[in-house]
């Protein structure tokens, strides 16, 4: 099962902030949080991942709260190529001793002109 | 860039029979992951192998099997294809164990 919850679905404006949020109650001291997105048709694409602190990269931000319980991905600037399925993502320990990503369903996210 | 290419976009099959899905990688990474996505439930881990003959079972390994040869391909096996594998396939891969996965674009397989 997957260790983190978002909200379905989320509407934004172009040219806006969008913050997607992620909850991670259960999330393990060494487990990396990492954002995904989907876009129609295609695989899913790498946005970002982080540990303890806050991340930047050119696609997004990632804000995760001082207990880790939760983290917010931030697109600084939504345009309508950013409508996709989000993917909020705990990387987990296999039984065979590596790790593996577990994904939820994800959130869709509308960016509206 | 990273770059994974799955065989087939579309893939039409009838029950019973064998079907391959091929991936290749080539960006030398050691990870290779097989994944099948449904309306509603997401992503869900088929099987992963960690190095060349090393495989190991994701959460619905059951129908499949997976063989990788060489470092660059990795092979899903559907021995006897039903209509309940009937989805969208993906392949991804990554340099290391704890590094970012790069998805190819996915087949759909439609099994009459």
């Amino acid at each position: 099962d997957a260790k983190t919850t978002q909200p379905p679905s989320m509407d934004c404006a172009e040219g806006r902030a969008a913050n997607l949020p992620c909850n991670h109650s259960t999330i393990s001291g060494n487990e990396y949080v990492y954002w995904y997105r989907q876009i129609h048709s295609q695989g899913p694409q790498y946005i970002i991942h982080g540990l303890k602190n806050n991340e930047t990269n050119e696609m997004a931000s990632l804000i995760i709260t001082e207990d880790r319980k939760s983290s917010t991905l931030i697109l600084p600037h939504a345009t309508l190529r950013d409508t996709a399925v989000y993917y909020c993502i705990v990387r987990v320990s296999t039984q065979g001793g590596s790790e593996k990503l577990v994904f939820g369903k994800g959130m869709k996210l509308t960016v509206n002109p | 860039d990273v770059k994974v290419t799955q065989s087939s976009r579309y893939l039409v099959k009838r029950t019973g029979e064998k079907v391959f899905l091929e991936c290749v990688q080539d960006m030398d990474h050691e990870n290779m992951f097989w994944y099948r996505q449904d309306p509603g439930l997401g992503l869900r881990l088929i099987y992963f192998s960690y190095d060349v003959k090393m495989k190991e079972k994701g959460d619905i390994p059951e129908g499949y099997s997976v063989s990788r040869e060489k470092k660059e391909r990795f092979s899903l096996i559907l021995e006897s294809a039903s209509t309940n594998q009937t989805s969208m396939y993906l392949c991804a891969s990554s340099p290391g164990i704890y590094e970012t996965q790069y998805f190819g674009p996915g087949t759909r397989l439609l099994v009459l």
